[in-house]
């Protein structure tokens, strides 16, 4: 059973379009995260929702709008896509106050490229 | 303002071999946690180990310690007995507070292991 599930695992698309990424865990975390990967391997965080409640926006373009239709789902829009797009979108869960150590579940990341 | 540096971009290690990759961080919380994850080239991101800032032991988990010196702000990663399997990049990554939430990650070590 996977723990966090990502769909798609590759996405190519054009400038301009729109996408979306979609994250299920079944862990029974209350913290569900988007982080981005670029292509240096640098990973930083874009989001973060409890329980379906906006937590974490980083400085992130309003191009790119997260919705958690629940505690277990956190799926990723992504509108007008630029070249800059283009990295691996990794979901992550997490149980805050609940764990020794809150370590973060990643799933296997999206990656997507702009062309 | 917290921030990860991992100084070492590429290493390499003979098989069988331990090797210390190297963390510091900055933070001017007292209560925080320190997290080590591995990306193999698969691309999934695995935790290793956690050790919070009040753990006066430093934190193993079977080949993997984790040298924590408080003072210095360092939180060096140990493998012993290198495998060829541990060949990866290599995050640090630090949690304020001792509860769930956002992991800032360092620029990750690209570890290479020699048969």
């Amino acid at each position: 059973d996977t723990a966090v599930s990502q769909t798609p695992k590759y996405l190519v698309t054009q400038m301009g379009n729109d996408k979306s990424i979609k994250c299920e865990q079944n862990l029974g975390h209350d913290t569900m995260y988007w982080y981005k990967q670029d292509s240096k391997k640098f990973l930083k965080i874009m989001f973060s929702y409890n329980n379906k409640e906006l937590i974490i926006n980083e400085t992130v373009p309003n191009r790119f709008s997260p919705k958690s239709p629940d505690k277990a789902h956190l799926n990723l829009h992504i509108n007008s896509l630029e070249l800059g797009d283009s990295a691996v979108y990794f979901c992550a869960s997490s149980f805050p106050g609940g764990s020794a150590t809150g370590e973060l579940f990643f799933g296997e990341g999206s990656r997507l490229t702009v062309l | 303002a917290q921030k990860i540096t991992q100084t070492q971009p590429g290493m390499f290690v003979q098989e069988k071999e331990a090797v210390t990759l190297d963390c510091t961080y900055d933070t001017s919380d007292q209560s925080y946690g320190l997290f080590w994850y591995k990306q193999p080239s698969s691309g999934e991101m695995i935790f290793l180990i956690y050790q919070g800032s009040y753990d006066e032991q430093n934190a193993t988990e079977g080949r993997y310690s984790l040298n924590f010196q408080k003072a210095r702000k360092s939180a060096n990663l140990v493998i012993s007995a290198s495998q060829l399997g541990d060949s990866a990049m290599y995050f640090c990554a630090m949690r304020r507070g001792n509860q769930g939430g956002k992991l800032i990650f360092g620029q990750g070590t690209e570890l290479s292991v020699k048969p």
